[in-house]
């Protein structure tokens, strides 16, 4: 079976450093990604982890435990325009975002 | 923008009815998929299509079927519409090549409406 756990609300203010936590349970395991969604809009890629460790990418980093089935979307320097839903989602093939498994998403809320 | 385009944006239907979605790919992107998201979840894989065959299927019953056509665009056809199946219909594109491959472009989505 699938199952994926992400908190559904997080607030932070303007400046601060967030982390959103994702837990996984999957039949079969070959990435992980986490994508942006504002209200009303496409996710868009954020980023993609297959090996342990961290991953970062300007702002945002992204880091995987594969043994704890573990995985957290850090957001540093926050700025009104992270407010979103982000997504954490399982791939089951190797470096692909095809037949993704979401989570149901942690609305971000960023205050001033 | 990612290139890939859904239509309609907005849609109602009654319950029982039929209703067609549809998606044209980025291009050089030869697979699609489907995907169904209820408000306030995160997006639930319904079906791909890679060469014009469905290609993996996610856990949603047979009324939800689909096409890919020769220029990759693709429709998603659901049946005997029923009040649950109200949600955000997404579109995901994205290329299959050998190799690490993370690209996986959304389309705005088809808001589907049943009453």
């Amino acid at each position: 079976g699938q199952n994926i756990d992400q908190p559904t609300e997080m607030t932070a203010t303007e400046g601060a450093i967030v982390q959103i936590n994702c837990t996984y349970q999957t039949s079969g395991f070959n990435g992980l990604f986490w994508y942006q969604q504002h209200a009303g809009e496409a996710p868009t890629f954020l980023s993609y982890n297959v090996l342990d460790g961290l991953e970062e990418k300007g702002r945002f980093s992204s880091f995987l435990s594969r043994s704890k089935g573990y995985s957290y979307l850090l957001l540093k320097e926050l700025q009104m325009k992270d407010s979103a839903s982000y997504l954490c989602a399982v791939s089951p093939y190797s470096g692909s975002a095809r037949q993704l498994t979401f989570g149901s998403g942690t609305q971000l809320t960023v205050l001033p | 923008e990612t290139g890939v385009t859904q239509s309609p944006t907005h849609l109602i239907k009654t319950r029982g009815q039929q209703v067609t979605l549809r998606c044209s790919s980025q291009s050089g992107h030869n697979t699609v998929s489907w995907y169904q998201q209820a408000l306030g979840q995160g997006p639930q894989f319904i079906f791909q299509y890679y060469r014009e065959e469905e290609n993996g299927r996610g856990n949603f019953p047979p009324r939800f079927s689909g096409l890919q056509f020769p220029n990759y665009s693709s429709e998603l056809n659901v049946n005997a519409l029923e009040l649950d199946d109200s949600a955000l219909y997404l579109c995901a594109s994205s290329p299959r090549v050998k190799g690490l491959n993370t690209e996986a472009f959304f389309g705005q989505g088809t808001r589907l409406t049943v009453v």
